[in-house]
């Protein structure tokens, strides 16, 4: 049974601080993905990595980066935190390209910068 | 460039009643086609999802969806909805020439009432 879990299910941060986010899969993926959600907007995605050291923008990069050291860990980083970054934070991992392979999401992490 | 639009931001239905949520896509390239559930404080798991072949497909917990070339839906049916269905759906489609992406819809939050 794949399993994504992730650091914090609730985090609150200043403005102002470098907040870490982390993502833990533990299928062997080499996809890795976060996502973060908001409401009415559903889920827009922010970076992914198609391998260790190998990442790609998605479509809201700004005010982050991510780091994948290992294969199976991929973290992502508010460099900044703003009040703006304030949302729910999804980590997402699949074998493969979307249509063949399902991704597989952790529970999330709701994060509040104040 | 691919957008998902779902028409419905809640849909309220009573128990055992039928259920439809309308999902319209816009590509300018062949797509994959998903539909996934998020329950209350849990990530996204996948529902069904359409790659090719029967345009009908079949998903778990009793739901299934058509796909619609002409009319680029791809809607989500269930015939009988229990209260355990309260959650949110999201539409999703995955460009065939690029596959590690998925664009997701706004969502759909459905309340099954006793």
């Amino acid at each position: 049974d794949v399993k994504v879990t992730q650091s914090s299910r609730y985090l609150v941060k200043r403005t102002g601080e470098k907040v870490f986010l982390e993502c833990v899969q533990d299928m062997d993926h080499e996809n890795m993905f976060w996502y973060r959600q908001d409401p009415g907007l559903g889920l827009r995605l922010i970076y992914f990595s198609y391998d260790v050291k190998m990442k790609e923008k998605g479509d809201i990069p700004e005010g982050y980066s991510v780091s994948r050291e290992k294969k199976e860990r991929f973290s992502l980083i508010l460099e900044s935190a703003s009040t703006n970054q304030t949302s729910m934070y999804l980590c997402a991992s699949s074998y493969g390209g979307a249509g063949t392979y399902e991704q597989y999401f952790g529970p999330g992490t709701r994060l509040t910068v104040t | 460039a691919q957008s998902v639009t779902q028409l419905d931001s809640q849909v309220p239905v009573f128990e055992e009643a039928p259920v439809e949520l309308r999902c319209n896509y816009s590509s300018s390239v062949s797509v994959y086609l998903f539909w996934y559930v998020q329950y209350p404080n849990q990530g996204l798991q996948l529902l069904l999802k359409y790659l090719s072949g029967s345009t009908l497909v079949k998903g778990i917990n009793g739901f299934e969806a058509e796909f619609n070339k002409s009319q680029t839906s791809f809607h989500l049916r269930k015939p009988s909805v229990h209260i355990s269905d309260t959650a949110e759906y999201f539409c999703a489609v995955s460009p065939m020439d690029s596959s590690y992406k998925l664009i997701f819809g706004s969502g759909t939050r459905l309340l099954v009432r006793p």
